[in-house]
């Protein structure tokens, strides 16, 4: 069985720091993309990364590019997402997500429990 | 970046019920497309892929059709467990994009 268990959020600062961790099993890990999708209280989704199999290839949104920076450790079977410079607007619940192909975000399934993220002072 | 625009934003049936959910690409995007179910307080699950292809074990009362701009979803006989948000999203062009959601209810 296919299982994905993020942690690492919390309470953070505005400006301030945090690492997300998304640790997978149950399937080869290296063999597929992954992503990060957010999600606001009480809003809709938004797609933040993803990643290549190899983590050769990364791309991210225009919200976040050059402050979240996503990788993985393929001995570990586990993505990241480490989180820099965080804004009020950064605040949701953030989803890790395996994709169905090996190079490029295309459909996620399955997802992460979620792990919640809130930029407050 | 690609838009998606859903409707409606919600809806209420009745058990049995027919219902119909659209989503619009703001450009052509063959058929890359796909849509989620999200219960409350549970993570987005994956239903079809590909405008029409059933995810494995997804109920055959869902179903997915459409291509280029235009995309529908349809569950054909509403049940009470398909309560929840639907989402439709692209994957033609990154960023991967999603439409706002459209949340069912039981009338």
């Amino acid at each position: 069985e296919v299982q994905l268990v993020e942690s690492g959020g919390g309470l953070v600062q505005p400006g301030g720091s945090l690492r997300l961790s998304c640790a997978a099993s149950g399937f080869t890990f290296s063999s597929y993309a992954m992503s990060w999708v957010r999600q606001a209280p009480g809003k809709g989704l938004e797609w933040v990364s993803g990643i290549s199999g190899s983590g050769d290839e990364t791309y991210y949104a225009d919200s976040v590019k050059g402050r979240f920076t996503i990788s993985r450790d393929n001995s570990k079977n586990t993505l990241y997402l480490q989180m820099n410079s965080l804004r009020a607007e950064d605040t949701a619940v953030y989803y890790c997500a395996k994709d169905q192909q090996l190079l490029v975000p295309s459909w996620l399934d399955p997802w992460g429990q979620g792990t919640l993220v809130t930029v407050s002072s | 970046d690609i838009q998606m625009t859903q409707s409606p934003s919600s809806l209420s049936a009745s058990v049995g019920d027919r219902v119909t959910i659209t989503c619009q690409a703001s450009q052509d995007i063959s058929n890359f497309l796909n849509w989620y179910q999200q219960k409350p307080g549970k993570a987005p699950k994956l239903l079809i892929y590909d405008a029409s292809n059933l995810e494995t074990g997804v109920p055959s009362r869902f179903s997915g059709s459409g291509s280029g701009t235009d995309f529908t979803f349809t569950i054909s006989s509403l049940q009470p467990e398909d309560i929840a948000t639907y989402y439709c999203q692209q994957y033609d062009n990154l960023p991967l994009t999603f439409g706002g959601g459209t949340k069912v209810e039981i009338k």
